[in-house]
């Protein structure tokens, strides 16, 4: 099993909808969760943070943590064409641990 | 601008030729990492350094070496490479671990012929 899992998608959504990209952990131990967003043949850019359990919120992006399921949620709301990206969930050890990346596109 | 630079961006190599990938940073960040991304495969470490002077083995390790004599530099080396090793070679460094987020780079994009 691996520690992190993520859907691949890809997911594709109508501008102006709201998305819900999940990851789900397997150690409970894990205390930071990341997410970070990765443009076409670009490196990967840290977009939110949270430690522990509850939400984040940073304009139309909310984090969101339920430790008891394990379980990491990023939702967009009101999303852009330029939001499209890869998304990939993150959390930790003693190094960052990734999930595989959801690829996400926002039609006009 | 401060950040995490990588040279070169592309480059094509035929099978047993080596080569070195350079990682720069300039935000006086301690730790520094390699990683590979692969499609379906997500982002796999393959040697970290966790100051000048230190390095240690990643998720995928065989293949490569790596040296950090400066604390701004980290260098991935490939000795022979495979054509396995074909792949998009992502640089990134963090001040203190991994709890406050890596910075990465923008990539270099490697073909093993």
């Amino acid at each position: 099993q691996k520690e992190v899992e993520q859907d691949p998608g890809p997911l594709s959504v109508p501008e102006g909808a709201i998305v819900s990209l999940n990851c789900t952990y397997s150690n409970s131990a894990f205390q930071y969760f990341m997410w970070y967003r990765q443009y076409s043949r670009k490196g990967p850019e840290l977009l939110m943070y949270t430690y522990s359990s509850g939400n984040k919120e940073d304009g139309r992006f909310t984090a969101q943590v339920d430790k008891s399921s394990k379980y990491i949620s990023l939702f967009i709301r009101d999303s852009q064409p330029s939001d499209s990206a890869t998304y990939l969930c993150a959390t930790n050890t003693d190094k960052l641990i990734f999930g595989t990346g959801t690829r996400l596109q926002v039609f006009p | 601008n401060a950040g995490v630079t990588q040279t070169p961006k592309f480059r094509v190599l035929k099978t047993g030729q080596s080569m070195t990938l350079l990682c720069a940073q300039d935000m006086n960040h301690e730790y520094m990492y390699w990683y590979r991304q692969d499609p379906g495969m997500g982002l796999r470490l393959i040697h970290y350094s966790v100051g000048e002077g230190t390095t240690a083995k990643g998720e995928v390790p065989d293949g490569y070496n790596v040296s950090r004599l400066k604390k701004q530099n980290f260098l991935l080396g490939l000795e022979s490479a495979a054509p396995s090793q074909t792949s998009v070679y992502f640089c990134a460094s963090s001040y203190q671990g991994d709890n406050y987020g890596y910075t990465f780079g923008s990539g270099t994009r490697l073909t093993v012929v």
